[in-house]
């Protein structure tokens, strides 16, 4: 099964940051991969699907980028509403996400 | 729009069978889209489990497949997960999810149910 693994695990940064999540998986994926945001007690949100389509509603701060096995995820200038911890989702064989990232206040 | 509603009991014993029910509502579950679930341990990352389509066809997490079973109930317009032997490592939120991509071209999630807590305990 493929591997996805996320860096860094937490983030610290401070509203108006450039922030960039990393996405491996362990095996080539194309471009089949998705991104999600999740608040505490609350269900992931997409933000972004086919790793750099942005999904409708999603503020234009957030971009994804990549293909074959690293992807990143930027948000280029971090606002309040987006502390939160981030998952990768590839969907080239079966489905599995990356262990989440944590962006935290710093 | 679509939204999804899960429902079933709050606690399970062990060794016993999770069974919980997703409503598709603002939508067709006989659309063209699959419908999934994921579940996500408390303080850990999610895991999918399975899905299936309208027609019954299924695909499973093949680390759970021995002991998953995904049906669909098209003219109540939901779908049902069953998962049997379950121990306490099975607790966790569990959320049904659509994909809405279409034929060849799928695989994300959107949208999500708001989850329902599961508990294996005796």
């Amino acid at each position: 099964d493929i591997q996805m693994t996320q860096s860094p695990s937490t983030l610290s940064a401070s509203v108006g940051d450039r922030v960039t999540i990393t996405c491996r998986a362990s095996q080539s994926i194309s471009s089949w991969l998705a991104w999600y945001q999740q608040k505490p007690g609350k269900a992931p949100k997409l933000l972004i699907y086919k790793a750099s389509s942005l999904e409708s509603g999603v503020p234009s701060r957030f971009s994804g980028s990549g293909s074959g096995t690293e992807f990143t995820l930027t948000i280029s200038s971090l606002q309040p509403d987006d502390f939160a911890t981030y998952y990768c989702q590839q969907y080239n064989s079966e489905r599995g996400f990356g262990q989440g990232t944590k962006v935290e206040i710093k | 729009q679509v939204q999804l509603q899960e429902s079933g009991p709050g606690l399970v014993k062990p060794s016993g069978t999770l069974s919980l029910t997703c409503a598709v509502s603002g939508g067709s579950i006989s659309s063209s889209n699959w419908w999934s679930w994921v579940r996500q341990p408390p303080g850990k990352g999610l895991e999918w489990i399975g899905e299936i389509y309208h027609s019954g066809s299924t695909n499973y997490n093949p680390s759970l497949k021995s002991r998953v079973t995904i049906s669909v109930d098209k003219s109540k317009n939901q779908f049902s997960l069953k998962l049997s032997s379950v121990t306490a490592a099975d607790t966790a939120v569990y959320y049904c999810a659509r994909d809405p991509g279409q034929q060849l071209v799928r695989g994300w999630f959107d949208p999500w149910g708001q989850g329902t807590l599961v508990t294996v305990s005796s």
